[in-house]
């Protein structure tokens, strides 16, 4: 079946420093891929989002391309703030069924 | 949050007892959410409804029960058939964009 995986936290780095958390997915057919963050007591947000292949989904400083080859989502950011801490969900949606499938999730510490 | 509202935030439950999360939303969307979080695990799915008075099973829905009496409203019933109960349990919506999900602020149950 469908299935996401993430690298796996916790990612600890200084204020600035470029930023990427591994996304790969397994899929029929072609999904949508999303990225969503949870920052501490929260539900979660909506990062960026792609739907087709080569598509780049940016928001915040972040951003993430659709890559059909690798089956890659990687998650990237030149410059991380503290704010940024959080823990970031990579996500594909089903078409069989309607419901998104979940990484596992990958922990980021921005330290200043 | 977003029109979303998700009660109790905290909630404790003895161990043969069951008990029922909330969910409203005001978002005037069909399809609704549960979804469990455990620690290294990602979220997974309990039960969806794309329409009222209609719901689906996921992947986790043993010991799990919902009802959909009314667009708004879509309570998660936790019964004491539900072996390892403590938990993160949020509520989403699908409707702010194709496959995307807006979620609630969650639920947190423990059983003493």
């Amino acid at each position: 079946g469908d299935s996401v995986t993430q690298m796996e936290g916790p990612v600890t780095l200084s204020e600035e420093a470029f930023l990427t958390i591994n996304c790969t997915y397994t899929a029929t057919g072609y999904p949508s891929l999303f990225w969503y963050v949870q920052y501490p007591g929260e539900g979660l947000q909506l990062l960026l989002k792609a739907t087709k292949a080569d598509d780049k989904g940016s928001n915040k400083g972040f951003e993430a391309t659709y890559r059909k080859e690798t089956t890659s989502f990687h998650l990237e950011k030149g410059s991380v703030q503290v704010s940024d801490s959080a823990v970031y969900f990579c996500a594909l949606f089903y078409n069989q069924g309607g419901k998104l499938i979940f990484g596992q999730g990958t922990e980021l510490s921005v330290k200043p | 949050d977003g029109g979303i509202t998700q009660s109790p935030k905290y909630l404790f439950r003895k161990e043969g007892q069951n008990v029922t999360l909330s969910c409203e939303q005001n978002l005037n969307h069909d399809a609704m959410y549960w979804y469990r979080q455990d620690p290294g695990q990602g979220l997974r799915l309990i039960y969806y409804s794309q329409i009222v008075n209609d719901f689906q099973k996921g992947d986790i829905a043993e010991g799990y029960s919902v009802s959909r009496e009314k667009k708004e409203s879509f309570p998660l019933t936790v019964t004491s058939a539900q072996k390892n109960p403590t938990a993160f349990y949020l509520c989403a919506v699908e409707g702010s964009g194709a496959n995307v999900l807006t979620f609630g602020a969650g639920s947190r149950l423990t059983v003493l």
